[in-house]
């Protein structure tokens, strides 16, 4: 089992949909949680960190469930320039990234 | 510059030949990584320094793979005897401080986007 998984999408959506991505992990020890962003052919940014309390950011909200051992990102009103891939990040002794959700939004 | 360096954007090399990524990460940042990203794919990760530690190894697919930290700033990774497996966007990424500490941004280099033909 992958220590990080994530459904590799893609998820296409139009304009305005609200979506949902989860992300599982192995190592129950592991103690910090991030979100990041990439977009095609260039490089990972952090898009927020997920705290055991979930937490919002504008359109986005960050979920953790321990017992379950996931953690999820919804995006409200999606927006074009909201397409790219997301990365779920879990760090127990190092960050482990999963191979990410592809999120295509639609005019 | 205020980022995360690296050199070279790209690297076309032939099998057998040894190649050497650089990367100059934040100033003041104690903590270094590389990974690899192939085609479609996510990020593996290779080798973590964290300040004077001893770093964490436990990623380099083979002993062909190796890296090392001078003065606990500048970091190469140097593959010998390249192999075609081995084409990738070799990226390194720095944070102020290490795993353990609730900063969570790793800041990301552009990448070395290796060819082995």
């Amino acid at each position: 089992r992958k220590e990080v998984e994530q459904d590799p999408g893609p998820f296409n959506v139009p304009e305005g949909a609200t979506v949902a991505f989860n992300c599982t992990y192995s190592n129950s020890a592991s103690q910090s949680f991030f979100w990041y962003r990439q977009d095609c052919r260039k490089e990972p940014k952090l898009l927020m960190s997920v705290y055991s309390s979930g937490n919002e950011d504008g359109r986005f909200t960050a979920q953790l469930n321990r017992a379950s051992q996931y953690i999820s990102l919804l995006i409200r009103d999606s927006k074009l320039s909201d397409s790219a891939t997301y990365l779920c990040v879990v760090s127990p002794l190092r960050y482990i990234f999963g191979t990410g959700t592809r999120l295509k939004v639609l005019a | 510059g205020a980022g995360v360096s690296q050199s070279p954007s790209n690297k076309v090399t032939e099998k057998g030949k040894d190649v050497e990524l650089r990367c100059d990460p934040i100033s003041g940042h104690t903590a270094l990584y590389w990974y690899r990203q192939s085609l479609g794919q996510g990020l593996e990760f290779l080798i973590y320094f964290q300040g004077n530690s001893a770093p964490d190894k436990s990623g380099l697919p083979s002993d062909r793979f190796s890296a090392e930290r001078t003065g606990g700033s500048v970091s190469t990774l140097t593959i010998q005897r390249t192999q075609q497996e081995d084409s990738a966007v070799y990226l390194c990424a720095s944070s102020l401080l290490g795993t353990g500490w609730d900063t969570g941004e790793l800041f990301f280099g552009e990448g070395s986007r290796l060819t082995v033909l």
